[in-house]
């Protein structure tokens, strides 16, 4: 069983439509993650949150929205996707330096 | 800038067989190391990290990886493979930050198993 929890499993969504992903861990940890995995490719770093804090950005498109709104919890709001946004998305979470990064089982997003 | 190489895009076995993924990574200090394995359609699970110390990391699921300096190589090994370990294989070279550390992920190995 996975200790990084993310909601839906599964999300269809329209171009126009705004849809929320969560993610939520129990385990203390003070720094999560978002990445996006296409099929048949390795993990891409999106965003990091650090003590609450947006830590790196990499250069992701504005459409999508990181929040942390406490230590446990981590969203990613999304608007306006395009059909090539259509991926699993993975949230993680640290415990701290150099420590391994604890994956959920994902979202897996279609963009119609 | 570290960098990570999984030379082999698939790899077949029969069951029971030993097997070994290869991983070569690029990195200019001493290495954070870790092999993830992930299922169809299932988030990554951690098999096994290097920080420092004994060069041969122990796992779960009854794997093991060593560290070689000299030849830049993490490779994961299995003395006899079974058919729940199909799956997909991603060594991974993290930079320690002061959250965790920045991971940057090898192409993967996808592992079949043959009865």
């Amino acid at each position: 069983d996975t200790e990084v929890t993310q909601t839906p499993k599964h999300l269809v969504m329209g171009m126009t439509n705004k849809k929320s992903l969560k993610c939520e861990q129990h385990m203390g940890h003070r720094a999560m993650y978002w990445y996006k995995q296409k099929a048949k490719k390795p993990p891409e770093l999106m965003f990091v949150y650090s003590y609450e804090k947006l830590s790196i950005n990499e250069s992701v498109p504005s459409r999508f929205s990181p929040e942390c709104p406490n230590s446990s919890l981590l969203n990613l709001h999304l608007h306006a996707l395009q059909p090539e946004d259509s991926a699993l998305y993975l949230c993680a979470s640290s415990l701290g330096v150099g420590q391994p990064q604890h994956f959920g089982d994902g979202t897996r997003l279609s963009i119609l | 800038a570290q960098s990570v190489t999984q030379p082999d895009i698939h790899i077949t076995v029969s069951e029971g067989a030993s097997l070994e993924l290869r991983c070569n990574y690029s990195y200019g200090a001493t290495p954070y190391l870790f092999w993830y394995v992930q299922s169809p359609g299932q988030g990554l699970q951690l098999l096994l990290k290097y920080f420092s110390g004994d060069t041969l990391v122990q796992g779960i699921k009854g794997f093991e990886a060593e560290f070689k300096r000299s030849q830049s190589s993490f490779n994961l090994r299995k003395p006899s493979v079974h058919w729940s370990d199909a799956a997909e294989y991603f060594c991974a070279v993290g930079r320690p930050m002061e959250y965790g550390n920045k991971l940057v992920f090898g192409a993967g190995t996808i592992l079949r198993v043959k009865s």
